[in-house]
């Protein structure tokens, strides 16, 4: 069965810094990856995915987030980190053959002025 | 344009009631879910469904119950509740194919007293 590792319930940095969210995931096929960002009593919203071709993929925001299959990873980056980026975020895995969507555990970012 | 829109927003429950959470999705998106989501456990998949008449269990199916008459609308059902059922619930849906973007609704708070 499919699964999704957020290894950080927290990620702290300083406003300006780069900032990096780790994913790792386990599926059987080829996977579609999803991030996804919760602001406090919202919904969440789409940032990125990947699904085929470039290893880096480019989203909302700013966002960008790199697939590397030998590592089983699609961690989500972002060069310069602002204040505003403070919020919940989740990755998300789905199966080829499958359209259950897993989503990890979450990982909080705070963005310190 | 709509989207998924989940009522009620906020909802007080005493233990062995029943109540029903709607969701209503004016996209045509043949895949609905509902999700549940509780602090360091991201979001649980509960029930889901590929079309009208098909419905499946998720992670954490026990205590809800789904149906799904129509495309446009997919209600959770809570048969007794109980206190472990306090949560945050997220109504979902998506157009068929592993590599579409999932929409989620606002969310609705359910505390079971």
């Amino acid at each position: 069965a499919q699964s999704v590792a957020q290894p950080e319930d927290q990620v702290n940095v300083a406003e300006g810094n780069p900032l990096t969210v780790k994913c790792t995931y386990s599926v059987s096929g080829n996977p579609y990856l999803f991030w996804y960002v919760q602001y406090p009593n919202r919904g969440l919203q789409f940032l990125l995915k990947y699904i085929t071709g470039d290893n880096l993929v480019k989203g909302s925001y700013g966002f960008e987030a790199e697939f590397n299959k030998s590592q089983t990873s699609f961690h989500l980056k972002k060069p310069s980190a602002l204040v505003s980026d403070s919020a919940l975020y989740f990755c998300a895995v789905r199966e080829t053959s499958y359209d259950k969507v897993i989503f990890g555990p979450g990982t909080s970012l705070s963005v310190i002025p | 344009n709509a989207g998924v829109t989940q009522t009620p927003k906020f909802q007080v429950l005493k233990t062995g009631q029943s109540m029903t959470l709607q969701c209503a999705q004016d996209m045509n998106h043949e895949y609905m879910s509902w999700y549940r989501q509780d602090p360091g456990m991201g979001l649980r998949l509960i029930h889901y469904s590929v079309g009208a008449g098909i419905t499946d269990q998720g992670e954490v199916p026990n205590g809800y119950n789904v149906s799904r008459s129509t495309t446009e609308d997919f209600p959770l059902r809570l048969l007794s509740a109980a206190p472990s059922q306090t949560s945050v619930y997220f109504c979902a849906s998506h157009k068929g194919g592993a590599g579409n973007t999932i929409y989620f609704g606002e969310g609705s708070w359910l505390t079971v007293v």
